[in-house]
């Protein structure tokens, strides 16, 4: 079956170490994204990508870090740098970057 | 700040009505607009989507109806059913990001 995977779907670490959730899609979708969702809140954009080894800053990418070498493949890496980094993170892939999103079931981090 | 917004947080719908769920936007330059339902601890799932050309477009028991003028989005469920129950966000896309507000979270009573 054709969709997007993350893992792993829960994610504990200490204080001040890195850690990468995985994003795989094969949807054949150029396009991939990370959001980070707050308890009660919307989806605020990390990164996205619109192509293999290319990628670019969204609103809150600070603390983050992605990579690109895959058209399928689209990791996050949350840095010791993002101060508060406890949040459900969520990966989704589009055709393009102005066509739907499919999202895949979230990656729920929690730093102790 | 957001560009996306809900006027409402919470919906209550007693089961077999319709509901309306109303979305805000700000950038007058979106061009297409969709609206996602997310169940709890789950990634969100597409609904239905619009495009800036149209003003309404339909599915299976859900309208979207897109209002430029004002720059208004509403989401309306025909018939609501407990498996509704979720919360729904209206996602904008401009300068090639989908933007999303905070979502209405809806209650179906039984």
């Amino acid at each position: 079956d054709g969709g997007i995977t993350q893992s792993p779907k829960y994610l504990f670490r200490k204080e001040g170490q890195n850690v990468t959730l995985s994003c795989e899609q094969n949807l054949n979708h150029d396009a991939m994204y990370w959001y980070r969702q707050d308890p009660g809140q919307g989806l605020r954009l990390i990164y996205y990508s619109q192509i293999v080894n290319d990628f670019q800053k969204g609103d809150i990418a600070e603390g983050y870090s992605v990579s690109r070498e895959k058209k399928e493949s689209f990791p996050l890496t949350v840095t010791s740098a993002q101060k508060n980094p406890t949040a459900f993170y969520l990966c989704a892939s589009s055709i393009g970057l102005s066509t739907e999103a499919f999202f895949g079931q979230g990656t729920r981090l929690t730093v102790v | 700040g957001e560009s996306v917004g809900l006027h409402l947080p919470t919906l209550s719908v007693q089961e077999g009505d319709n509901s309306i769920i109303n979305c805000a936007y700000s950038n007058s330059a979106s061009d297409y607009f969709i609206w996602y339902k997310q169940e709890s601890g789950k990634g969100p799932q597409f609904i239905i989507d619009i495009r800036s050309n149209m003003d309404k477009r339909q599915g299976q028991r859900v309208t979207v109806l897109l209002n430029k003028t004002v720059k208004h989005l509403s989401l309306q469920i025909a018939a609501t059913q407990p498996g509704d129950s979720a919360v729904y966000f209206c996602a904008e896309n401009s300068d090639y990001k989908l933007s999303f507000g905070a979502g209405t979270t809806v209650t179906v009573r039984a």
